[in-house]
């Protein structure tokens, strides 16, 4: 059965402290996998995605990487306003399916 | 900026009452996906529409549960009897799909906090 994990659960950092979240997978016939930030009382909204292994994307203080089995969200120097769910999602055949995401709190 | 509207955006019952929520998606997009949120479980799908054919509902109790696309305009879910246990935020997203089987990014509606007491 398809599986998305993620790790951590939950991940707190100091302004400015870079670090990286994980999404691992196991999907037969990876389509392509998305990283979704979500917000308190909002739905998820899209940030990447990524289709083949080595390819990365970039966007502000966010850049998201693809390995065969994982991809990593790196977080370079964070701000306050980073804190949020981030979300991966693995793309099969006919389906999106989710991890439970890591909870990111950034303190001042 | 276009958007997912879902109504309603909270919704309080009685165990064994109907519910339904209903879902615009973003106008030109073909595909509708309705997935359940809950601390424990996280989100889950519950069915996928392209091109207002249902694709996949193998994540939604058949006894109770269905979902309908009457036009392109609309998605529908609802709850048959409702259960507490049926507790969650429900999300409705839409997207586009060029190659079946392929999706591009979704956009997420704001959700349906329902609450069955």
């Amino acid at each position: 059965e398809d599986q998305v994990t993620q790790s951590p659960e939950a991940l707190r950092l100091q302004e400015g402290e870079s670090s990286s979240l994980n999404c691992s997978y196991t999907v037969s016939g990876l389509r392509g996998l998305f990283w979704y930030r979500q917000d308190p009382g909002k739905g998820p909204e899209f940030l990447f995605t990524l289709y083949s292994a080595g390819e990365e994307k970039e966007k502000e203080r966010l850049k998201a990487t693809l390995t065969k089995k994982e991809s990593f969200l790196h977080i370079t120097a964070p701000k306050p306003e980073d804190s949020a769910t981030y979300l991966c999602a693995v793309q099969a055949w006919n389906d999106m399916r989710f991890g439970a995401g890591t909870r990111l709190t950034v303190k001042p | 900026d276009a958007r997912v509207t879902q109504t309603p955006r909270h919704k309080v019952t009685e165990m064994g009452q109907e519910v339904t929520m209903r879902c615009q998606p973003i106008l030109g997009h073909n595909t509708v996906f309705w997935y359940r949120q809950t601390m424990m479980q996280g989100l889950e799908l519950l069915a996928y529409f392209r091109n207002r054919a249902p694709l996949d509902d193998s994540g939604m109790p058949k006894d109770r549960f269905s979902a309908e696309m009457p036009d392109a305009t609309l998605a529908t879910l609802k709850i048959q009897p409702s259960e507490p246990r049926d507790s969650a935020v429900y999300f409705c997203a839409s997207g586009r799909s060029t190659t079946p089987g392929l999706n591009e990014k979704l956009f997420f509606g704001s959700g349906t906090q329902l609450s069955v007491l």
